[in-house]
């Protein structure tokens, strides 16, 4: 069966700081990736997808970044944090344009 | 485009009564639809999905949702409310529209499900 782990958990990060979260999917080969961001009372944000290693879509401009490595990691970075940083983060996987499954989130909090 | 507009931010019910969370959608080609269920600090948990086959669809936890095309309508029900049903409810299309599709999935702002006993 398929699987997905995201990394970190819960994140606090000063204000300028670099950032680093990833997502790495079991029992699947070739998935679609996705970064979506939560924040508070703004619902679900796609930020980037991936069909492919190296191949990254974003969807809105903003301070963050993504690469896709290996087939099956997914990695979210930011240069330099901001306070509008601050939200639930999730990953999620899919096959075939069809279903997403979303992984468990990486809680940040820029302060 | 895709739009999904969810009909209520909050929702409080009975322990064993109707559940019944609203989801309008908009979109230029035949959609695929699907409801997820997100717990405090948790990720989404996919209910169920229509992927135009069966207009009427049960999910896990006897939740089911029916496709309403004339009524650009995906209504999510559960015939009796049980406490471990509160969370927030999240309706989302995908624009599977032919061979360049990413499965992108626009989500509705979500509503919040409440069950008192």
């Amino acid at each position: 069966s398929q699987t997905i782990h995201q990394w970190p958990a819960t994140l606090v990060q000063p204000v300028g700081s670099p950032l680093s979260l990833e997502c790495t999917v079991e029992g699947t080969s070739n998935p679609n990736l996705y970064w979506y961001r939560q924040a508070a009372g703004r619902g679900l944000q796609l930020l980037f997808y991936s069909v492919g290693i190296g191949q990254i879509s974003s969807e809105v401009p903003q301070n963050l970044s993504a690469s896709r490595p290996q087939d099956r990691q997914f990695i979210l970075s930011s240069k330099k944090l901001l306070l509008s940083d601050s939200g639930f983060y999730l990953c999620a996987w899919g096959v075939g344009g069809e279903t997403q499954y979303f992984g468990p989130g990486t809680r940040l909090l820029v302060l | 485009a895709q739009s999904v507009t969810q009909l209520g931010s909050h929702v409080s019910v009975s322990e064993g009564a109707l559940v019944l969370l609203r989801c309008n959608y908009s979109s230029s080609v035949p959609p695929y639809l699907f409801w997820y269920v997100q717990y405090p600090n948790q990720g989404l948990q996919l209910l169920l999905k229509y992927t135009s086959a069966a207009t009427l669809v049960k999910g896990i936890n006897d939740f089911e949702a029916e496709f309403k095309k004339s009524e650009t309508s995906f209504h999510l029900t559960k015939p009796s409310a049980h406490m471990s049903d509160a969370a927030e409810y999240f309706c989302a299309v995908s624009d599977r529209a032919g061979g360049t599709s990413y499965g992108k999935l626009t989500f509705g702002q979500g509503t919040i499900l409440t069950v008192h006993p």
